[in-house]
């Protein structure tokens, strides 16, 4: 699976929209891009998932750019429950889904 | 609410003693994994199994065994507890191996080996 990577840390107001980058440069064809995030002392929560197409779900929206070598996840109006570290994992169906070391994001009152 | 259980939420052990960390999914999923999460260093996967009475290595087996001898269960087996193995141990399940759907994880045992 090819390997990404996030910024370490960001912060967000709250309120505003939280935009988390992830470069994935050496993406191949059948290889999905997914969405986790684990807020403080609890188990990895999936958010979102895509291979081609933008999606959008009830909890964010992920961009994935034309030539798939980089995408973002939009939380559209952040708030303080937000704070977590979100994973960005590029993986073949069939393999086993390893995690990185995140971005944590900070949403700010 | 689809769930992943996790027997226990702490747990102390002592150095030598043999522990079993033990994960029930109620969604019917085939896939089933153990990570172990540390400071600094993410979520490793330890080992995973794809269906009843298999199960593959991940990328830290040494010092553990797993069992699965039903679909919704999968144990974490600690042979002889070190204090190297104070983590937090997370369970994930998920559909079939050809699936693009995500994981679901458990919400941790945090064990501390004394």
């Amino acid at each position: 699976d090819a390997k990404t990577t996030q910024p370490t840390s960001m912060d967000c107001a709250e309120g505003r929209a939280a935009n988390l980058p992830c470069n994935h440069s050496t993406i191949s064809g059948n290889e999905y891009v997914y969405w986790y995030r684990q807020i403080h002392s609890q188990g990895p929560q999936y958010i979102i998932h895509g291979l081609k197409n933008n999606e959008t779900n009830e909890m964010a929206s992920l961009i994935i750019t034309e030539d798939r070598k980089s995408s973002t996840l939009i939380l559209p109006h952040a708030t303080l429950r937000d704070t977590a570290v979100y994973y960005c994992i590029v993986r073949v169906d069939g393999n086993d889904m390893r995690f990185g070391a995140g971005t944590r994001l900070t949403v700010k009152p | 609410d689809v769930k992943v259980t996790q027997s226990s939420r702490y747990l102390v052990k002592r150095t030598g003693e043999k522990v079993f960390l033990e994960c029930v999914q109620d969604m019917d999923h085939e896939n089933m994994f153990w990570y172990r999460q540390d400071p600094g260093l993410g979520l490793r996967l330890i080992y995973f199994s794809y269906d009843v009475k298999m199960k593959e290595k991940g990328d830290i087996p040494e010092g553990y065994s797993v069992s699965r001898e039903k679909k919704e269960r999968f144990s974490l087996i600690l042979e002889s507890a070190s204090t190297n193995q104070t983590s937090m141990y997370l369970c994930a399940s998920s559909w079939g191996a050809y699936s693009s759907y995500g994981y679901t994880f458990g919400s941790g045992t945090r064990l501390t080996v004394v």
